[in-house]
């Protein structure tokens, strides 16, 4: 059973600093690895893809991958207060079974 | 229309009763999905189809049962429904076949089972 794990939070973080968002993943075939972020009563919506080691910048977000230890981050700088979500982490592993999701991190920036 | 569009948004059903689900993508993606989506539980996807076949069943119980007539519609036909497949069923679309990248989501249609 391929797992994505996520703390379910909530995770309060005050306007203007820098919001850190973690994510395991148990199946070491894994090949891409995406942000998704979902407000209340939305349908997710991509905001981050990586597929390599390192870090990926895309604004005010960065997504961080390491491979060995199966583990992704979501940085985002300067939170503002609409950053308030759900963030789920997806992951495509190497067979066809599509994206498999975390249960996500309820997000709340703090004015 | 852009992106993928989803119909009904919301939809209450008594549990003898028999439904559809439609989604539409106008992105000329080549792979549709439908995910269920419940609460406290991460998305679960349900079924996969690139290029108009089934290729990922993931076993759904029989009472739900997906239609893919083109690359672009997926339906999902529902009957003898139980009250805990009350849920938001979220359809997507990827390029690439089911190894795509960055999904795109419909709205969702909310259902309820009474």
């Amino acid at each position: 059973q391929k797992e994505v794990e996520q703390n379910s939070g909530p995770l309060s973080v005050p306007e203007g600093a820098i919001a850190s968002l973690n994510c395991t993943y148990s199946d070491r075939g894994s090949q891409s690895f995406f942000w998704y972020r979902q407000y209340s009563g939305k349908s997710p919506e991509l905001i981050m893809s990586i597929y390599s080691n390192g870090d990926k910048e895309d604004g005010r977000f960065t997504a961080q991958l390491n491979k060995a230890s199966q583990y992704v981050s979501l940085l985002i700088r300067d939170s503002q207060p609409s950053d308030s979500a759900t963030y789920l982490c997806a992951v495509i592993g190497g067979g066809a079974d599509g994206l498999t999701f975390g249960k996500g991190t309820h997000l709340i920036i703090q004015p | 229309e852009t992106g993928v569009t989803q119909t009904p948004r919301h939809l209450v059903m008594g549990m003898t009763n028999k439904k559809s689900l439609k989604c539409e993508q106008h992105l000329g993606h080549n792979a549709m999905y439908w995910y269920k989506q419940s609460a406290k539980k991460p998305l679960e996807l349900m079924f996969v189809y690139s290029l108009e076949e089934r290729v990922e069943n993931n076993s759904v119980p029989s009472r739900f049962s997906p239609e893919c007539p083109n690359s672009s519609h997926l339906f999902l036909h529902l009957h003898t429904l139980q009250p805990e497949d009350s849920a938001l069923y979220l359809c997507a679309s990827s390029q690439e076949g089911v190894f795509g990248y960055g999904y795109t989501f419909g709205s969702g249609t909310r259902l309820t089972v009474v």
